[in-house]
C-alpha cells in the first residue's frame, strides 16, 4: 500500500489567492513526522514544512502552514497569498518511527501536486 | 558551507557501461541517502548509509551498489547500466541528534542510459 498519497496531479491557483495541497499517509507506527517539500522547474528540492506526529499545533512558515488531522491521517499544505513562484511541484514525504527506530530517517515519498499559479 | 554536492550533473551512458555518481557533503551529517526520481512517480530510496562504513538497502536497490569509505562521501555505482537506470538521482544527508528531521538534498544528477 502506499504510504503517502497525494490525488491532485495538478492545480491552478490565481496569484494572491490560497490553495490547499492534499496529502494522506498510513503508517501504523505511532511517531512520524511528515515534509513538504517543493521541487521549482530547475529540479532542487526545497525543504518548507514539517510536522511531529506528536506535535499539538499546527506547522506554520511563513505563507505555508500544514493542517494536520492526525485521526483523518491527512497532512495538507496550505499556500496564502500564492505567487508566481509558487509554481512547482510540491510533494509531500514521511518519515517513520524515531532514531531509535529501524527506518532511521528514510523518507517515503507521495507523486506529487504540479501547482501552477497563474497572473 | 557547500551542503550537498553531486558529481556529475549530467551524464548519458550506453546499456552496459558502468559509473559512480559522487555525493559530498561538508555538514559532518551521519546519514546519507541517495533517491532516483521518476515521472510520476516521486523519489524513492535506493541505498542508505548511518555512518562511515556502513550501507544499507532501500526500496529499489537492485542494479545499484553504494560505498560510504569516508563520512563526508556517499558513492553510489552503476556496474552494468540499463534503460530503466535512466533517472534523476538526488543525494540527501542528514545529522543524527535528537529532534533533527530535515534532509538536506543534492542538486541532482540526470542519467540517461541509451
Amino acid at each position: 500500500a502506499q504510504k503517502i498519497t497525494q490525488t491532485q496531479p495538478g492545480m491552478f491557483v490565481q496569484e494572491k489567492e490560497a490553495v490547499t495541497l492534499d496529502c494522506t499517509y498510513d503508517t501504523s507506527d505511532p511517531s512520524y513526522g511528515l515534509f513538504w517539500y517543493k521541487q521549482p522547474s530547475s529540479g532542487e528540492m526545497i525543504f518548507l514544512i514539517y510536522q511531529g506526529s506528536y506535535d499539538q499545533q499546527n506547522a506554520t512558515e511563513g505563507r505555508y502552514s500544514l493542517n494536520f488531522q492526525k485521526a483523518r491521517k491527512s497532512a495538507n499544505l496550505v499556500i496564502s497569498a500564492s505567487q508566481l513562484g509558487d509554481s512547482a511541484m510540491y510533494f509531500c514525504a514521511m518519515r517513520e518511527g524515531t532514531d531509535r527506530g529501524s527506518t532511521l530517517g528514510r523518507l517515503y515519498f507521495g507523486r506529487g501536486t504540479q501547482l501552477t499559479v497563474w497572473p | 558551507n557547500a551542503g550537498v554536492t553531486q558529481t556529475p550533473k549530467f551524464r548519458v551512458l550506453k546499456t552496459g557501461q558502468s559509473m559512480t555518481l559522487l555525493c559530498a557533503q561538508d555538514m559532518n551529517h551521519e546519514y546519507m541517502y541517495w533517491y532516483r526520481q521518476d515521472p510520476g512517480m516521486g523519489l524513492r530510496l535506493i541505498h542508505y548509509s548511518v555512518g562511515e562504513g556502513t550501507t544499507a538497502k532501500g526500496e529499489v536497490p537492485d542494479g545499484y551498489n553504494v560505498s560510504r569509505l569516508k563520512k563526508q562521501n556517499f558513492l553510489l555505482g552503476l556496474e552494468s547500466a540499463a534503460p530503466s537506470q535512466t533517472s534523476v538521482y538526488f543525494c540527501a544527508s542528514m545529522v543524527h541528534a535528537p529532534g533533527s528531521y530535515e534532509q538536506y538534498f543534492g542538486p541532482g544528477t540526470r542519467l540517461t542510459v541509451t
